[in-house]
């Protein structure tokens, strides 16, 4: 039972211009949704989280929306760099009970000159 | 670097072999995570522990072991090895048991299993 899915394995985009990285999710129980980035070779680094009772959460470049109505979010980073190009990962969270962290299964990102 | 350490960074052994990955958290956290990623899949949550006690458990094998020691150092134990256990094991730790998912995750294992 997949609860947090990226349905795209990877995203191509040109340096400058928007990119848009979606995840849709299934419990409503989730009390934070995050987006975390990874390089290769390196562990997933925080990047950007949103409290279920928010919409919007915006950190310079980065911003996370979240349509609980849709079960959707998603991370818009502009203007693109090279540097985005990562592996990104969406996951929520739930503050009652035992914190099990779950994760999609990530997005890559290519940020092309 | 996120201040999480992990060893050893490569590990390749046969089926049916025991290995152990180590984890030391950031200084002054105390709850480690253990998280499995296969090949192209999400990470997925093993176990977690707080303060040298078991605290949450996901989808760990019984063949799948943890513990936390006094020093807050973590270890993850595999036993009777499949080559489904191939995979990258990651460790994250974090200060308080519960928080919004801001975890900081070590570099990883690797694990080959041939």
């Amino acid at each position: 039972d997949q609860q947090v899915k990226q349905n795209s394995p990877s995203l191509s985009v040109q340096e400058g211009r928007i990119s848009i990285l979606n995840c849709d999710y299934t419990n409503s129980m989730f009390d934070y949704f995050l987006w975390y980035k990874k390089y290769p070779a390196e562990g997933p680094t925080f990047l950007i989280s949103i409290s279920s009772i928010k919409d919007k959460n915006e950190d310079g470049r980065f911003t996370v929306f979240l349509n609980k109505s849709a079960k959707h979010l998603s991370l818009h980073i502009v203007p693109s760099q090279p540097g985005d190009s990562a592996v990104y990962f969406c996951a929520a969270n739930t503050i009652q009970g035992a914190q099990k962290l779950v994760f999609g299964q990530g997005t890559r990102l290519t940020i092309n000159p | 670097d996120s201040g999480v350490t992990q060893t050893p960074k490569h590990l390749i052994t046969a089926t049916g072999q025991r290995v152990t990955l180590r984890c030391s958290p950031r200084s002054g956290d105390l709850s480690v995570y253990w998280y499995q990623q296969s090949l192209d899949q999400g990470l997925q949550f093993l176990i977690q522990y707080y303060n040298g006690e078991e605290r949450a458990k996901g989808n760990i094998l019984e063949r799948f072991s943890a513990q936390q020691f006094p020093d807050l150092h973590s270890e993850l134990n595999l036993s009777s090895l499949e080559l489904g256990d191939s995979a990258l094991y990651f460790c994250a730790s974090s200060v308080l048991p519960r928080n919004t998912g801001e975890l900081f995750f070590g570099e990883g294992s690797r694990l080959t299993v041939l």
